[in-house]
């Protein structure tokens, strides 16, 4: 069945440091991809989503884009802020017409000034 | 507007009783799905609604839980004869007609702890 591996964390920056958090997934056909993102104390809220090949997602300076070919869908950011100190979760949907969510283990960033 | 709502934020409960756990989602989403995340991993899926029906009921552990959404609305996930290991972060959330693509909005979660 579909599955996803994220980056171990915790990743430990220091401010404007650039970021990647790696996300490879396994899925029959073509799922959609996120990232969901849990601040201290919140809910999840998604980051940002991709629903096809080479579609590229953004919000709030982050990135990612879909890769086909390398099953991949790896989040960046240029300059990070101590503000970005969360968990980020990789979850592509599990293919089959509807949108149920493959969540990853979490990768826990620490942005430090 | 007002987004996907949980109540309670906290449950506390015994070993062996029962609990109902409320999922209130945003207006007019026809889509409902409940998760459960355990302490340092990622939200694990249990159910998702359609409307009235439940379409996918693969995730649920076992027969002691069960889920509702009777008029399509808010959906209460129930179970019975609670054991430690369900202690977790219950997470509901909701989206506008649950497409692959359609973007699903979390509530805050109720922590259940089973002493």
């Amino acid at each position: 069945g579909n599955s996803v591996t994220q980056m171990e964390g915790p990743v430990t920056l220091s401010e404007e440091a650039f970021l990647t958090i790696n996300c490879t997934y396994t899925a029959t056909g073509y799922p959609s991809l996120f990232w969901y993102v849990q601040y201290p104390g919140e809910g999840l809220q998604l980051l940002l989503k991709a629903t096809k090949a080479d579609d590229k997602g953004s919000n709030k300076g982050f990135e990612a884009t879909y890769r086909k070919e390398t099953t991949s869908f790896h989040l960046e950011k240029g300059s990070v802020q101590v503000s970005d100190s969360a968990v980020y979760f990789c979850a592509p949907t599990l293919s089959g017409g509807y949108n149920k969510l493959i969540f990853g283990a979490g990768t826990r960033l620490a942005v430090h000034p | 507007g007002a987004g996907v709502s949980q109540t309670p934020s906290n449950k506390v409960t015994e070993k062996g009783k029962y609990v109902e756990l409320r999922c209130d989602p945003i207006s007019g989403h026809t889509a409902l799905y409940w998760y459960r995340q355990s302490l340092g991993q990622g939200p694990e899926f249990l159910i998702y609604f359609q409307g009235t029906g439940a379409a996918d009921d693969s995730g649920l552990p076992n027969d002691r839980f069960f889920a509702v959404r009777p008029e399509g609305s808010v959906s209460t996930l129930k179970i019975q004869r609670t054991e430690r290991g369900d202690s977790a972060v219950y997470l509901c959330a909701s989206s506008l007609e649950g497409t692959e693509t359609d973007t699903q909005y979390f509530g805050p979660g109720t922590r259940l702890t089973v002493l």
